[in-house]
Parts: structure tokens; sequence; C-alpha cells
């Protein structure tokens, strides 16, 4: 059983349109993540939730949207897509992100090419 | 501000030679935790270790070992007769205490281990 997974994997979609991806954890943690890893493969957080609430919004575009409908589920809507956001784009939880130095543990990414 | 600073892009060694991977970091917090992540080419991140500002005591897990020293700023890793199966990109990455939890990552370094 993967413990965060996310789909899909791959992505390949033309310029603006809408995509989602979604991503489900089975550790119970309270936490969720969405980072972004670009072309040159650094890794930068964008939002995270704890139990269904925005802890941080990393001033990312407006047309990215984050979704949690319970707190094993993390979803992101991407509006408007453009050829910057071709990027891998990873979920991850931890047991609580308000107590700190708890541990990250990501999903396989999801690759998403703009064409 | 945070900073992790990963000073080596590529190294590449033949198998079975050791190999340290540097990671210098930078934050005003004196409670701050530090992880190294492994990215394979499949393209996953696995989580490595996590260590507390607080405990120095270098750490060995089989091949691989972590210098901690706080008087440097530095988390070095070490691959001791290194494998092929060890190529990959490594993070090394930085949590503060305080606020909510998130991890600044290094640039990485991207291992290559040659038959």
């Amino acid at each position: 059983d993967t413990a965060v997974s996310q789909t899909p994997k791959y992505l390949v979609t033309q310029m603006g349109n809408d995509k989602s991806i979604k991503c489900e954890q089975n550790l119970g943690h309270d936490t969720m993540y969405w980072y972004k890893q670009d072309s040159k493969k650094f890794l930068k957080i964008m939002f995270s939730y704890n139990n269904k609430e925005l802890i941080i919004n990393e001033t990312v575009p407006n047309r990215f949207s984050p979704k949690s409908p319970d707190k094993a589920h993390l979803n992101l809507h991407i509006n408007s897509l453009e050829l910057g956001d071709s990027a891998v784009y990873f979920c991850a939880s931890s047991q609580d992100s308000l107590i700190s130095g708890n541990t990250i543990y990501f999903g396989e990414g999801s690759w998403l090419t703009v064409v | 501000a945070q900073k992790v600073t990963q000073a080596q892009t590529e190294i590449s060694v033949v198998e079975k030679e050791d190999v340290t991977l540097d990671c210098v970091y930078e934050t005003r917090d004196t409670t701050y935790y530090l992880f190294w992540y492994k990215q394979p080419p499949s393209g996953e991140l696995v989580f490595l270790i996590r260590r507390n500002s607080f405990d120095e005591q270098n750490e060995i897990s089989g091949r691989y070992s972590w210098n901690f020293q706080k008087s440097t700023s530095s988390f070095n890793f070490t691959i001791t007769a290194s494998q092929v199966v060890d190529s990959a990109v490594y993070f090394c990455a930085l949590s503060e205490a305080g606020g909510a939890q998130k991890l600044v990552f290094g640039q990485g370094t991207r291992l290559t281990i040659n038959p």
C-alpha cells in the first residue's frame, strides 16, 4: 500500500486548460502539502493544510487552488495552465505541521507538461 | 532567513568508493531539524534521516552515515562502499521550529556511481 498516493503520475495538456491532481494519504497524518520541483530539480513548498485548514500559501498564483475535503485528501486544481507550470508536483504528509520536526513523507510525484 | 546550500552539483565515482555529500545550512533559530532525501531515477522522494539541532551525535545506518556539526552549520552525508543503486539526486533540507512546518531544500547533488 502506497502511503502517499497521487494521480495522475503523468499529465500532458495544452496551455489554457484546467487540470487537477489528486492526493491521498493513508498514514493517518493531520497535515498535507504540495511541493513543486522545477526543471532544475529545485523543490519548493506551495501549500500546506492541517486538518483541512490552509496553513501555508507560499505566494502561489491564484490559478492554483488546493482543496482538502478531509484530512486524508489534498487535491490541487490549476486553472488556465501556462507553459511555466510544467514541473513535477509532489504531494506530502506529516503527523502534525504545528509540531515542528515531524518527518514529511512524499508521494511519487506528478509530472505535468504544458504544451 | 533559512537557507540550505549543497555546493556539489554533480559527483561521479566508481563503485565501491566512499563518497561524501556536503550540506551547509543557515538559520536564526536555535531549534531546527535537518533532513536528507533521496530521489532515484524513478523520481520519487525517499526519506533517509531526520536530525534535530540538539542532537549532534553522528548516525550510521548500514553504508550510510551522517556527520552533524553545529559549529560549521553542516550536515554531511557519507556513503561507504558505494553501489550503482546509490545513483540518485540527494537533497538536504531544513525545517525551523517556529511556525508551521515547511522544508527548505538545498539544490540537490546528483550522484552517479559507475560500475
